[in-house]
């Protein structure tokens, strides 16, 4: 099993500021894929990074894959309260233990 | 429409019964997945199904056996239950077996084993 690592496990911050959630891992993919899940409900599918050093947008969210491929970051700028949830990063079936972001109105 | 759905939503069973857990998707895909994510949100995949064919089986104990009478549907038959067991069971699905295709999941069965 390729084990990959999230940090930080919980991030607090008021809406307005940026926050970084980072994903690690000693092995190379083929591709990452980042989700968010919210209370009660299954994981939604944000981005697949396939390429080594791609960025992706969507929106206020920006996407990072590292250029071994070993890695990959989220970005969000201007948090809202509406990006409060848990956000996953996975690969070949393997799921980090996932980041508890939480936006303060 | 829903594209991934699950039945039942809540379970809660007394050790030793047996139980199951339905899943259906509408989406027309190939490929279908049951995760286990525990109290601590790790989410960890059991099982997947390709044209009803099991080509991921984890180290899963022998009283989980899942069943895919249809490419539409995976089932999830659990003897014995125990209070491990308790997790949120999750199926997903994908439109073809590979790492990067994208899995959408259902709503999830709260199990609580009492």
């Amino acid at each position: 099993t390729q084990l990959l690592e999230q940090s930080p496990q919980f991030l607090s911050i008021q809406e307005g500021e940026n926050l970084t959630v980072y994903c690690n891992s000693s092995s190379v993919f083929s591709s990452l894929q980042w989700y968010r899940q919210e209370p009660g409900e299954g994981p939604v599918l944000l981005v697949t990074v396939v390429t080594g050093g791609e960025v992706k947008k969507l929106k206020r969210l920006t996407f990072q894959f590292g250029d071994a491929r070993k890695d990959s970051s989220l970005h969000i700028t201007a948090a809202q309260p509406g990006d409060t949830g848990l956000y996953l990063c996975a690969g070949s079936w393997s799921f980090g233990a996932g980041t508890t972001v939480t936006v303060r109105a | 429409d829903t594209a991934v759905s699950q039945t039942p939503k809540y379970l809660v069973t007394q050790m030793g019964n047996d139980k199951s857990i339905k899943c259906e998707q509408n989406l027309g895909h190939d490929t279908m997945y049951w995760y286990k994510q525990d109290s601590k949100k790790f989410l960890k995949i059991m099982f997947s199904y390709n044209n009803k064919e099991l080509i991921i089986n984890e180290t899963v104990p022998n009283r989980f056996s899942p069943k895919s009478p249809d490419k539409a549907h995976l089932n999830l038959h659990i003897n014995s239950l125990e209070l491990g067991d308790s997790a949120v069971y999750f199926c997903a699905s994908s439109q073809d077996f590979g790492d990067s295709h994208e899995q959408y999941f259902g709503p999830g069965t709260r199990l609580t084993v009492t």
